[in-house]
């Protein structure tokens, strides 16, 4: 049973393109994660998706960041039209429901140049 | 305030000495989590508590929750133990999304 799958591990983006993030949850999680550390600062959460539904989007930046999880395949996480302040780790975490233990992903570094 | 406060933030110790990493949060949890990252790494879930105590290795964690405080501790520490420890909370309230300490940077020097 593979674990949290992120991909790719790292991606380089100019300034104004598009980044998308892929997290593929532990096979029978059905719950999703995603956080984003920042350069010399801890995890913060972003938003909660379950399968096709977005349950929690609050830590998520108004504009320019969406996140999906559809029926099939894996959770999305896209920013369009990059900054250099978007440069960061960003990383899933999946549970099989809400109450049992939540799985980490490697992380995908995302570097703006 | 920070919803989970973790001292100290940065740690050095001698082999084989006993480490303790603390952890402070003030909302009401479903369950505490203590995280490793190593630098440049991914981020790998070492416990996870809903009370008492746990063990795994050289690695033993504990929870008081009327005191909303838990401890990670390292018994016999190795180099290869050196990493940022991470404690989080799972807030039943948000939809069981978790809160994060700012992590512990730990060094065991050989």
């Amino acid at each position: 049973n593979a674990g949290v799958m992120q991909n790719p591990r790292h991606l380089v983006r100019r300034r104004g393109q598009e980044a998308r993030l892929r997290c593929s949850p532990m096979k029978g999680h059905s719950h999703v994660y995603w956080y984003r550390q920042l350069p010399e600062e801890g995890l913060k959460f972003m938003v909660y998706l379950q399968k096709e539904n977005i349950i929690d989007e609050s830590g998520m930046p108004k504009e320019r960041f969406s996140a999906e999880f559809p029926k099939e395949g894996p959770s999305i996480l896209r920013i369009q039209q990059v900054v250099r302040g978007d440069s960061a780790a960003y990383f899933c975490a999946s549970s099989s429901t809400v109450n049992t233990e939540a799985f980490f992903g490697q992380g995908t570094r995302l570097t703006v140049v | 305030k920070n919803e989970v406060e973790q001292s100290p933030q940065n740690l050095t110790a001698q082999e084989g000495e006993f480490i303790t990493i603390n952890c402070s949060y003030s909302v009401g949890i479903s369950a505490l989590h203590w995280l490793q990252q190593h630098p440049g790494g991914g981020i790998v879930s070492l416990f996870m508590l809903s009370s008492g105590k746990k063990k795994h290795g050289r690695l033993i964690a504990t929870i008081n929750i009327q005191e909303k405080h838990s401890s990670l501790h390292i018994t016999a520490s190795h180099p290869r133990d050196s990493a940022v420890y991470i404690c989080a909370v799972r807030d039943p309230n948000t939809g069981n999304q978790f809160y994060f300490g700012t992590g512990t940077s730990l060094t065991v020097i050989p």
